[in-house]
């Protein structure tokens, strides 16, 4: 049972565009909502992260929106770039006990130059 | 870099075999978290140890199992392999809570 939800499994954005990925969950235990970005061969690297307390965080060019009625939340790549082409995961991760995230399947971004 | 270190990058061995994944985590980090990553399954949550005791377990096999040691390193053993455990296996390392931070994996191909 898949309880974290992402999408697209793929997308294509040209370079200067702005990346969109969602994610849906129906837990609401979950917390703590980070996204990791993974490249070939290298393991998944946090990227940003929110809590339910908060309906927006950004850091630089990355942003999450965080709907907690609706039980989503998405992140936003403003003026994407070809260095942004990368696999991204995003997760969510109960409060207290041991932690353990759920992550979503992952969506494969390609920016065109 | 993550500051979590996992050795070997690369494993290929035969079906029926056992092999031991290690894992050194971030500097005072107690946790270490073990992940299986496929094409068809994504990212699996395997097993988790705080500070030499096993916290939690996942979708973890039998035939496998790990193991943490009083220096902080973990252990992933997987034995009588099958194709299908072919996959990349992470750790991640966590001070505590939420935030963890994943190695570079291990590549891990049965034949």
């Amino acid at each position: 049972q898949q309880q974290v939800k992402q999408s697209p499994q793929s997308l294509i954005v040209q370079k200067g565009g702005i990346s969109i990925i969602n994610c849906a969950y129906e837990n609401t235990a979950f917390d703590y909502f980070p996204w990791y970005q993974q490249f070939p061969g290298k393991g998944p690297a946090l990227l940003i992260a929110i809590r339910p307390d908060v309906s927006e965080k950004k850091e630089g060019r990355f942003t999450i929106s965080f709907n907690k009625s609706a039980k989503q939340f998405s992140l936003h790549i403003m003026d994407s770039q070809p260095g942004d082409s990368a696999t991204y995961f995003c997760a969510a991760i109960p409060s207290g006990g041991s932690y353990i995230p759920t992550f979503g399947r992952g969506t494969s971004l390609i920016v065109h130059p | 870099d993550s500051g979590v270190t996992q050795t070997p990058k690369h494993l290929i061995t035969a079906t029926g075999q056992r092999v031991t994944l290690r894992c050194s985590p971030r500097s005072g980090d107690l946790s270490v978290y073990w992940y299986q990553q496929s094409l068809d399954q994504g990212l699996q949550f395997l097993i988790q140890y705080y500070n030499g005791e096993e916290r939690a377990k996942g979708n973890i096999l039998e035939r496998f199992s790990a193991q943490q040691f009083p220096d902080l390193h973990s252990e992933l053993n997987l034995s009588s392999l099958e194709l299908g455990d072919s996959a990349l296996y992470f750790c991640a390392s966590s001070p505590q809570g939420d935030t963890q931070y994943f190695g570079p994996g291990t590549r891990l191909t049965v034949l």
